[in-house]
Parts: C-alpha cells; sequence; structure tokens
C-alpha cells in the first residue's frame, strides 16, 4: 500500500459545483497534513494546513478524520481558476519529510 | 523576499552524462531538500540537507548525490543520466519555525 493516496482524476466539474477530493494515509503516526496545488509544469504551492479540527479558508474546507487515517478537501463555488492538480501531503511522524500523493486533477469547465 | 529560486529552468542531456542543479533556498531557511516528479506523479523525495550533512535519503540509488553550503545553498548531481532520469527535479526549503515547505520552480530535465 502507497503511504499517501489519491484518486487521480480527473474530476470534471462546471463552475459553480462543489467538489471533494479525499487522501489516504498509512502511516497512523503521521503528524501534519497539508493540501499544495500545482498547476500545469509548474511547482507545487501551499493552499492550506489540514487540522483536527478541521480549517476553511474562503471556499476551501480541510478536514482529518485520524481514526479512519484520511484527510479531506472541499471547494465550493468552483472557479475556472481552481482548474489545478492538488496534491494530498503528509508528514510522517518524527520526521520532517513530507510525503506526496501523485495527486488530484481538477478540471473546472464553463 | 527573495523564494526558492533553482537553476537552470529547462536542461537537455545524454544518456551516460552527469548534471548538477542548483537551489537557493528562501531567505531565513536551513534545509534544503530535493524533489523528482515524473510526468503524472507527485513529487518523489530524493535526499534532505540540513547544516551541510544528508538527513535523510529517499530511495534513489547513489547517482544521485547532493551538496549543501554555508549559506544553505545547495546542489543536485545526477551521473550516468539514463532516460528515466528526465523529470521536473524541485528543490523546497524549510525552517523548523515555519512549517510548511516553499518550493522552487523547478528544473526541467530532459535526457536523450
Amino acid at each position: 500500500r502507497k503511504e499517501v493516496e489519491q484518486d487521480p482524476g480527473p474530476f470534471n466539474v462546471p463552475e459553480g459545483a462543489t467538489v471533494a477530493f479525499n487522501c489516504t494515509y498509512s502511516n497512523s503516526a503521521s503528524q501534519s497534513f497539508f493540501w499544495y496545488r500545482q498547476d500545469c509544469r509548474k511547482e507545487p504551492k501551499l493552499l492550506m494546513s489540514v487540522y483536527s479540527s478541521g480549517n476553511e479558508d474562503g471556499r476551501f474546507t480541510a478536514q482529518l478524520n485520524r481514526a479512519s487515517q484520511y484527510i479531506s478537501l472541499l471547494i465550493r463555488d468552483s472557479k475556472l481558476s481552481d482548474s489545478a492538480t492538488y496534491l494530498c501531503v503528509v508528514n510522517p511522524g518524527g520526521s520532517y519529510i513530507p510525503t506526496f500523493g501523485r495527486g488530484t486533477s481538477l478540471i473546472v469547465h464553463p | 523576499d527573495a523564494g526558492v529560486t533553482q537553476s537552470p529552468t529547462h536542461l537537455i542531456k545524454t544518456r551516460g552524462q552527469q548534471v548538477t542543479l542548483r537551489c537557493s533556498p528562501k531567505s531565513g531557511h536551513d534545509t534544503v531538500s530535493w524533489y523528482q516528479q515524473a510526468l503524472g506523479q507527485g513529487p518523489q523525495f530524493i535526499f534532505q540537507y540540513y547544516e551541510e550533512e544528508e538527513r535523510q535519503r529517499g530511495n534513489f540509488p547513489d547517482r544521485f548525490s547532493g551538496h549543501q553550503f554555508p549559506n544553505y545553498s545547495s546542489e543536485l548531481n545526477v551521473n550516468a543520466l539514463l532516460l528515466g532520469d528526465s523529470a521536473l527535479y524541485l528543490c523546497a526549503s524549510w525552517t523548523a519555525t515555519n512549517y510548511g515547505y516553499t518550493f522552487g520552480s523547478g528544473t526541467r530535465l530532459t535526457v536523450v
């Protein structure tokens, strides 16, 4: 089983839709979690950290479920500019080496 | 505040050659990690440097080596290039007081 697994998609949604991505991780000792956004042929950029209590940043909501070892990202009112690959990132416990999932591709169309 | 800078941005090499990629971390960051990202895949960890030492290494052969300088900048060297080494090579920096990596824009290496 891979350390961090994501559905690669693509998720193809119309503008204004709500879309959710899930990511599972195998190391139960993992301590910190992030979502990164990567545009085509660009570097990954930090979108948001994921906290146990869940956190929201505008149209984006991230949740962590430690018992089931998954994190989620919810995007409301999708914009064309949200089209990108979303990478789930997990820091294993005792390590400062983040492990990346392969990413989920989102395509928002008019 | 300069972010992470990498050079060169693009590179074409022939099989068997050697390549050196360079990275300057974000100001205030002392730890540099290198990642390889093949097309359609997530970044794969190569190694991390801190205080001029390789602190941790991923599952990459010895052909991949690195160095960190006193000013925290870093180099990634790849010897005996293979076609499969073609990828985007990303450098990321961070510091323990500021969680979350900052990535450079990467070096796109093509091996022909």
